[in-house]
């Protein structure tokens, strides 16, 4: 059964340090999303990505995060001098219709521990 | 403002019996509502996905109501089982948007 993948599943980093968190899509899917998930917490919204740029973003997405498909299978999401309260599960999603008909497909996502 | 409630408080049960848990909304006229199952330091799986034109929605030991006047979603399991211990979450669509939200969850806990 197709499946959303994501490397690491876990990083630890010193505050301050880049993050980069990939996730591989299932294959025909065209919509792409991050959320992420504080110990204990909501699933939070980050972003959606659809065509090659950002559909919508949370207003926790901002200038420290980016996301980038660089290529025709990953996705990444890229936190920029990383700080404490990053620390959180992050997951990445897949939809093949988007929001409009279908469910998403979750991968089982990285763990990031920032120090 | 907006909200999705959900119980915050564990539901425990009996094996066999039905578990009901709750999902109220407010400032959300969501065209659809949906369930997942999230289990501990996992990805969230989808289960059922019902229509603000669908009452009731079935799948095997699984129902989902959807009352679009009270704000509310109900989501059933019967003959529960153990292996039913998970947290359940709702979500929905805010508006016109490319985002799904999601509610707090409650846990589950089936005791054999």
């Amino acid at each position: 059964e197709p499946e959303v993948t994501q490397t690491p599943s876990h990083q630890v980093t010193q505050m301050g340090q880049e993050v980069i968190l990939r996730c591989v899509p299932i294959s025909n899917h065209l919509y792409f999303y991050w959320y992420r998930q504080i110990l204990g917490q909501k699933v939070e919204f980050l972003v959606s990505f659809y065509n090659n740029e950002i559909s919508e973003k949370s207003e926790i997405f901002d200038d420290q995060f980016s996301v980038e498909r660089p290529d025709g299978s990953n996705f990444t999401l890229k936190i920029r001098s990383t700080k404490l309260e990053d620390s959180a599960m992050y997951f990445c999603a897949s939809s093949e219709r988007g929001l409009n008909t279908g469910e998403l497909f979750f991968g089982e996502g990285s763990r990031l521990t920032v120090l | 403002s907006q909200k999705i409630e959900q119980n915050s408080e564990a539901l425990n049960i009996q094996e066999g019996k039905t578990a009901t848990l709750t999902c109220n909304y407010t400032n959300y006229s969501p065209a659809y509502l949906q369930w997942y199952r999230q289990d501990p330091g996992r990805g969230p799986v989808f289960l059922l996905l019902i229509r603000e034109n669908e009452k009731e929605k079935r799948k095997e030991r699984l129902k989902v109501t959807f009352d679009t006047t009270l704000k509310q979603s109900l989501f059933h399991i019967t003959a529960s089982q153990p292996a039913d211990s998970a947290t359940y979450l709702c979500a929905l669509r805010g508006g016109a948007t490319n985002k799904l939200i999601f509610g707090t969850g409650t846990l589950l806990a089936v005791q054999p």
